[in-house]
C-alpha cells in the first residue's frame, strides 16, 4: 500500500467551483506539505504544517486554503478555482525537526484542470 | 522564490554514458538533496549531502557539494534507459521546508 495517497488523482472542473484535494499518510510523520508543479517552474510550496495545530503559508498561498484534520490528513482547497490554477499538485510528508535534514516523501499527485 | 537552479534544463545521452547535472543556489544551506521524478509522478529522494560534506556516493550516483561556490553536481554513471526522468535539487536551511529547483530533464537513449 502507498504511504502517501492523494485523492482524486485527476479532476476537471470549471472556473468558480470549490475544489478540495485530499492527502492521507500512513508514515506517522508530523510534517506535511502541499506543492504545485507547472511545466518549467519546478515545485512551488503552497502551504505546510509541522503538526496538527500548525499551518504556514508557503511561496504561493494566495487562492488556496488548507486544513489539517489529523496527523495523517492534510487537505488543500481552492475556494473559487481559476484557470491558472491548472497544475499538478503534490502532497509530501517528512519526519519531525530538523525538517530540513529529512527527506520528503511524495504522493502520486493530483492533476487538476480548471476550464 | 526558488533557491536552486539546475543546469542544464535538458540533457540527452546514450545508454552507458555518464550524466552530469548541476545545481546552484543563493543562500547558506545546511544540506542539499537530489530527487528524481518519473513523468507525471511523485518525486523520490535519491541522496542527501550535508554542508560539511564534499562528496557522497550511492550506487551509481555521485554527489559533490562546493559551499564556497554554492553549487552541487549529480553524476549518474553508466546510465540506463530507466534513468530517464527529471532530477531536482532541493536545499535545506534551518527549520524550514526544502526549496526545490526547476529540474533537469534527462533522456537516456537506448
Amino acid at each position: 500500500d502507498a504511504d502517501v495517497t492523494q485523492t482524486p488523482r485527476n479532476r476537471i472542473t470549471k472556473t468558480g467551483k470549490r475544489i478540495m484535494l485530499e492527502c492521507s499518510q500512513t508514515k506517522g510523520h508530523d510534517r506535511m506539505y502541499w506543492y504545485r508543479q507547472d511545466p518549467g517552474l519546478g515545485l512551488r510550496l503552497i502551504y505546510y504544517s509541522f503538526d496538527v495545530k500548525d499551518i504556514n503559508k508557503g511561496e504561493i498561498s494566495d487562492g488556496y486554503s488548507v486544513s489539517r484534520q489529523a496527523q495523517a490528513k492534510f487537505s488543500l482547497s481552492l475556494e473559487s478555482a481559476i484557470p491558472n490554477q491548472t497544475a499538478l499538485y503534490f502532497c509530501a510528508t517528512s519526519r519531525d525537526s530538523p525538517s530540513s535534514y529529512n527527506e520528503q516523501f511524495f504522493g502520486p499527485g493530483t492533476r487538476l484542470t480548471v476550464l | 522564490s526558488q533557491q536552486g537552479e539546475e543546469d542544464p534544463q535538458a540533457l540527452s545521452i546514450q545508454e552507458g554514458e555518464n550524466a552530469t547535472m548541476n545545481c546552484s543556489y543563493k543562500t547558506s544551506i545546511n544540506n542539499l538533496q537530489w530527487y528524481r521524478q518519473n513523468s507525471g509522478r511523485g518525486l523520490v529522494h535519491l541522496i542527501l549531502i550535508r554542508s560539511n560534506e564534499r562528496e557522497k556516493h550511492s550506487g551509481r550516483l555521485r554527489v559533490t557539494l562546493d559551499t564556497s561556490k554554492k553549487s552541487s553536481s549529480l553524476l549518474i554513471t553508466a546510465s540506463r534507459a530507466a534513468d530517464t526522468a527529471s532530477y531536482f535539487c532541493a536545499t535545506g536551511s534551518g527549520n524550514t521546508p526544502l526549496v526545490f529547483g526547476k529540474g533537469t530533464r534527462l533522456s537516456v537513449i537506448a
